[in-house]
């Protein structure tokens, strides 16, 4: 089946840091992908919709300044959490749709210091 | 009250067991899903249906669409089953087919 990869799988950072995740569809082109975050024990959160060649859509309460989304190519899209804080620390989790069905990527563990 | 609701939450089994998670849903859906999560966080897409029933291996898959339920199946449980099970809707007003409504997943552990 199709696949999505994420990288890094797991990354610390300093508070006040950026910090860039990508999401890639390894065997499929994406037009569209959607990024979620997930709180321990919590549900999947949809923060924004991403799409190829213009400006990603952002679910209330997400600030579009502080996580930015480059959707540059069909099989390529990036999370940048801009000056980060102890309270970004999450699961962050990209998916693409392909043939008609949603690949989730395998999610980037994010800690703040 | 969440648009949509898993049960159980916790479900332990002994191995071998026939396991049954529900989820049902309060909004009008294009599709569901039932996604599994493993302890390292990693999700897989099981199944998306939007009708009928749906088997790969020992798991099984079948949605109700006027009762807004659905129900996933293990068959001859074994420990590797162990994940958190979350079921997700697309509805029909979200546009895009990765607007997705979660659940809070229900978290099985199977016992050798």
């Amino acid at each position: 089946g199709a696949v999505v990869s994420q990288h890094p799988s797991w990354v610390i950072c300093k508070s006040g840091t950026s910090v860039k995740i990508e999401c890639r569809s390894l065997d499929f082109q994406a037009t569209t992908m959607f990024w979620y975050r997930q709180f321990p024990k919590q549900s999947l959160m949809l923060m924004a919709t991403s799409n190829e060649g213009s400006k990603a859509t952002y679910e209330q309460g997400v600030e579009k300044d502080k996580f930015l989304i480059n959707h540059a190519s069909l099989t390529l899209s990036t999370l940048t959490v801009t000056s980060a804080h102890p309270e970004d620390s999450s699961f962050y989790i990209c998916s693409a749709n392909g043939n008609y069905e949603q690949y989730f990527g395998p999610g980037t563990r994010l800690t703040v210091t | 009250k969440n648009e949509v609701e898993q049960s159980p939450q916790n479900l332990t089994a002994q191995e071998g067991e026939f396991i049954t998670i529900n989820c049902s849903y309060s909004v009008g859906i294009s599709a569901l899903h039932w996604l599994q999560q493993h302890p390292g966080g990693g999700i897989v897409s099981l199944f998306m249906l939007s009708s009928g029933k749906k088997k790969h291996g020992r798991l099984i898959a079948t949605i109700n669409i006027q009762e807004k339920h659905s129900s996933l199946h293990i068959t001859a449980s074994h420990p590797r089953d162990s994940a958190v099970y979350i079921c997700a809707v697309s509805p029909h007003y979200g546009g895009s087919q990765g607007n997705l409504i979660f659940g809070k997943g229900t978290k099985l552990s199977v016992k050798p």
